[in-house]
């Protein structure tokens, strides 16, 4: 069974800081997804990592996975206000049938104070 | 506008009382999906589809039915919920679920149930 972790799941930081958020799976995959979720808000698509040694980058935030180590990072550089969140990798893992099952993390609550 | 539709947003409602909580995407997407989050679990999948009259279990499909008789809808049926079933419902869609796959899944709002 698939299992996914995040790390930390609350962090608190400061404006300016740079910090990494992590995500570790138990099987094999190289399917990853970011999503970031606003306070009583839905899902939004943060980033699509299919391979191993993808980066993508967007603004502040550059995601990337290493599907031989089974890990995925988020990281934040020079942190504003407006990043706070809940963020939350999901995994893919293809069933008998040929249909992707996502499986997510716990979510790391992210505050950026000023 | 591309979205994903989830009515009702909120529901209230007693043990037994069977509901359903509609979804439907105009993205002519093929693969949809249910979830529930609870604090601390994440989101967990309920149940998906590939297409119409494909549906398969995700992590936690007891107490809970789907259908997919068109393309564009997706309801969750719970039969006789019960208040373990409280939760934050949210439907998704995307292009393709499979090999093919690898888009992104779009959320719709999320779903409020409180089951009494």
């Amino acid at each position: 069974e698939l299992k996914v972790e995040q790390n930390p799941l609350f962090l608190s930081m400061q404006e300016g800081k740079n910090y990494t958020i992590y995500c570790n799976y138990s099987t094999t995959s190289d399917r990853l997804y970011w999503y970031r979720q606003d306070p009583g808000k839905s899902l939004e698509s943060l980033f699509v990592l299919l391979s191993n040694g993808a980066v993508k980058q967007e603004g502040r935030l550059m995601a990337s996975l290493d599907t031989k180590a089974r890990l995925s990072t988020l990281h934040i550089t020079a942190a504003v206000h407006d990043l706070s969140a809940t963020y939350f990798c999901a995994v893919g893992s293809i069933s008998n049938f040929g249909n992707e099952k996502l499986t997510f993390g716990t979510g790391t609550r992210l505050t950026i104070i000023p | 506008e591309a979205q994903v539709t989830q009515n009702p947003r909120y529901l209230i409602t007693v043990t037994g009382k069977k509901l359903t909580v509609t979804c439907s995407q105009n993205m002519n997407h093929e693969y949809m999906s249910w979830y529930r989050q609870d604090p601390g679990l994440g989101l967990r999948q309920i149940y998906y589809s590939m297409n119409v009259e494909v549906t398969d279990k995700g992590d936690v499909p007891e107490g809970y039915k789907v259908s997919r008789k068109e393309k564009r809808n997706f309801p969750l049926i719970l039969e006789s919920p019960s208040p373990n079933q409280t939760s934050l419902y949210f439907c998704a869609s995307s292009l393709w679920g499979g090999p093919r796959g690898n888009q992104p899944q779009h959320f719709g709002d999320g779903t409020r149930l409180s089951i009494l």
